[in-house]
């Protein structure tokens, strides 16, 4: 069975900071996905990596995969108060997606 | 090119009864896929229909059920409602299933 392990669970930012959130998987896959849920919203996408060594930003956020290590990575630069939300990895296998618990991300002044 | 839209956003039910929740995949897209997320934790994949088959399901009891109808809409079914149903339930559609999913914005059930 597959497991998604993401950690912190809970991290507290102080602005202007930089943090990194880890997402390790328990089977091999070479796509994996990066989302952001408000509280009460949707899930919003933020990155999708597709092979090993991908490396996308945006903004403060920059998220990396490496297949051979089942490990992610989402690097947070210089927090800001805007970026306090809950962000979940989801690793696909066969076209579905098995969701992390979820980082909640508080960023304080 | 319209969004993933799910209906309804709020609903109330009590034990035992059942439920229907809809999704209208994005235009353009084939496949969609339902999930149920319980407060605090992780969105849990439940079931996907390609062209109205369904093509993979998750550790869901049968009381769960889909379809897809040929537009590519989607329904989901439960039946025989229980307390640890409730839960905010999103629908994600993809061509082809590969990937590129576009998340609805969920339809909260309660059941009291």
């Amino acid at each position: 069975e597959l497991k998604v392990e993401q950690n912190p669970l809970f991290l507290s930012m102080q602005e202007g900071k930089n943090y990194t959130i880890y997402c390790n998987y328990s089977t091999t896959s070479d796509r994996l996905y990066w989302y952001r849920q408000d509280p009460g919203k949707s899930l919003e996408s933020l990155f999708v990596l597709l092979s090993n060594g991908a490396v996308k930003q945006e903004g403060r956020l920059m998220a990396s995969l490496d297949t051979k290590a089942r490990l992610s990575t989402l690097h947070i630069t210089a927090a800001v108060h805007d970026l306090s939300a809950t962000y979940f990895c989801a690793v696909d296998i066969d076209y579905k997606l098995s969701f992390g618990a979820g980082t909640t991300v508080t960023v304080r002044a | 090119e319209t969004g993933v839209t799910q209906s309804p956003t709020h609903l109330i039910k009590t034990r035992g009864q059942q439920v229907t929740l809809r999704c209208s995949s994005q235009s353009g897209h084939n496949t969609v896929s339902w999930y149920q997320q319980a407060l605090g934790q992780g969105p849990q994949f439940i079931f996907q229909y390609y062209r109205e088959e369904e093509n993979g399901r998750g550790n869901f009891p049968p009381r769960f059920s889909g379809l897809q109808f040929p537009n590519y809409s989607s329904e989901l079914n439960v039946n025989a409602l229980e307390l640890d149903d409730s839960a905010l339930y999103l629908c994600a559609s993809s061509l082809d299933g590969a990937g590129g999913y576009t998340f609805g914005s969920g339809t909260r059930l309660t059941v009291v």
